[in-house]
């Protein structure tokens, strides 16, 4: 089955750094990348996710890349804010309704 | 919009006792369900899912088991909890935006 790596698994910045997170997969067959955000005692929320025939996405100050060949893929987060403290996980299915697997997570501090 | 319902909110069961969570969704119809625990500070694990009434998968041995009797409704069971039981349970539904999720149970076995 699918094996997904995230690293770092905590990650401290300076308000207004940038902040990479990234994730390797194992199935070639995978073509579907989310991320998610989750504060503290809620649910994981969606921010970003990218498909396959596509290497890069962005959402304002957030970006996701992809390297189909490599198997890896990365979130950016550029101008954190501490707003953006929060726990990242990244994921990977083969297709957008089947079973997502979970990269452990990275635990984002955003410092003044 | 897909909504998906989760209850209780939070569970303290002792070692031993039954459990029975439950998780509905509206505003889609014979919807892929998911199974997810958050032990403490760690990552999601998938346990169940479902991809039809009466349809179970399981993704790791354990005590649990889960069960679809509605199209919308995923439950999920244990007839003797142990300790390492405790956690966040979530259920998840796929939608065009891609993944949600119910708002969690926070289980603590004492």
């Amino acid at each position: 089955g699918e094996n997904v790596e995230q690293h770092p698994s905590t990650l401290s910045v300076q308000e207004g750094d940038s902040a990479v997170i990234k994730c390797t997969y194992s199935d070639s067959a995978s073509n579907y990348f989310p991320w998610y955000k989750q504060e503290l005692g809620k649910r994981p929320q969606l921010i970003i996710d990218i498909r396959s025939n596509v290497g890069e996405k962005k959402d304002q100050r957030i970006a996701v890349t992809l390297n189909k060949t490599a198997k890896h893929f990365s979130l950016h987060i550029t101008e954190t804010q501490p707003e953006d403290s929060a726990v990242y996980f990244c994921a990977a299915s083969t297709g957008t309704a089947s079973k997502l697997t979970f990269g452990t997570g990275t635990r984002l501090q955003v410092t003044l | 919009s897909q909504t998906i319902h989760q209850w209780p909110a939070t569970l303290v069961q002792p070692v031993g006792s039954p459990l029975s969570l439950e998780c509905t969704v509206e505003g889609t119809s014979n919807p892929n369900l998911y199974w997810y625990r958050q032990a403490a500070g760690r990552g999601l694990q998938l346990l169940f899912y479902s991809v039809g009434i009466g349809q179970i998968s399981s993704e790791v041995p354990q005590n649990l088991s889960a069960s679809r009797p509605q199209d919308r409704q995923f439950i999920l069971s244990s007839k003797k909890l142990l300790l390492s039981d405790s956690g966040f349970y979530l259920c998840a539904a796929p939608s065009v935006y891609g993944y949600t999720f119910g708002s969690g149970t926070r289980l603590t076995v004492v």
